[in-house]
């Protein structure tokens, strides 16, 4: 069966220090992998999608990245934090009947 | 621009009272709708989506596209389904998800 694995599951960073949220999508190959931001009162907030090894498109101009060196991996990254990256992260992976998998995901807090 | 809007942030109700959870959208093809709900301390994950048509916990949403809702409805509530749900619409690649709706369902 498949399965979706992130980390850290939580994080606290100095504004201005870098980011690598890690993705890992196990039992399926080829996914279309995504990163979401979820805050309260804002729902989920698409950030970024892959359909293929080196394919991002980005959906909101900010201060992340992402990238997917591998088939089943998908990074979130940042140069240099901002407090208002401050919120919940989530990974998730489309299934064949086209629903959403999503991962635990990772609190982060910059301070 | 496709959108999600579910207009309520947070539905309380008793024990054994009806719900209607309430999604509207906006799209220029035919919409795949789809319902996720978080339980506390768990992940998000799928309820429902309206191509299957399906009753999952009691819970069912019919597509309206005449009033582009798709509400998510269950007769009688249960404190178990106290949780956060949200709507979601899923347009090419992407899914646009609405602001969620918090249930809470008192004994």
């Amino acid at each position: 069966s498949q399965t979706i694995h992130q980390w850290p599951a939580t994080l606290v960073q100095p504004v201005g220090s870098p980011l690598s949220l890690e993705c890992t999508v196990e039992g399926t190959s080829n996914p279309n992998l995504y990163w979401y931001r979820q805050a309260a009162g804002r729902g989920l907030q698409l950030l970024f999608y892959s359909v293929g090894i080196g394919q991002i498109s980005s959906e909101v101009p900010q201060n992340l990245s992402a990238s997917r060196p591998q088939d089943r991996q998908f990074i979130l990254s940042s140069k240099k934090l901002l407090l208002s990256d401050s919120g919940f992260y989530l990974c998730a992976w489309r299934g064949e009947s086209n629903e959403q998998f999503f991962g635990p995901g990772t609190r982060l807090t910059v301070l | 621009a496709q959108r999600v809007t579910q207009p309520e942030k947070l539905l309380s109700v008793f024990k054994g009272a009806p719900v209607e959870l309430k999604c509207n959208y906006s799209y220029s093809g035919s919409p795949e709708l789809f319902w996720y709900v978080q339980y506390s301390r768990q992940r998000l994950q799928l309820l429902l989506r309206h191509i299957s048509r399906e009753s999952i916990k009691g819970f069912t949403a019919d597509l309206n596209k005449g009033e582009t809702s798709f509400h998510l409805k269950k007769p009688f509530a249960q404190e178990e389904d106290s949780a956060m749900y949200y709507c979601a619409l899923k347009e090419a690649y992407k899914y646009i998800f609405g602001t969620g709706t918090r249930l809470k369902v008192l004994a």
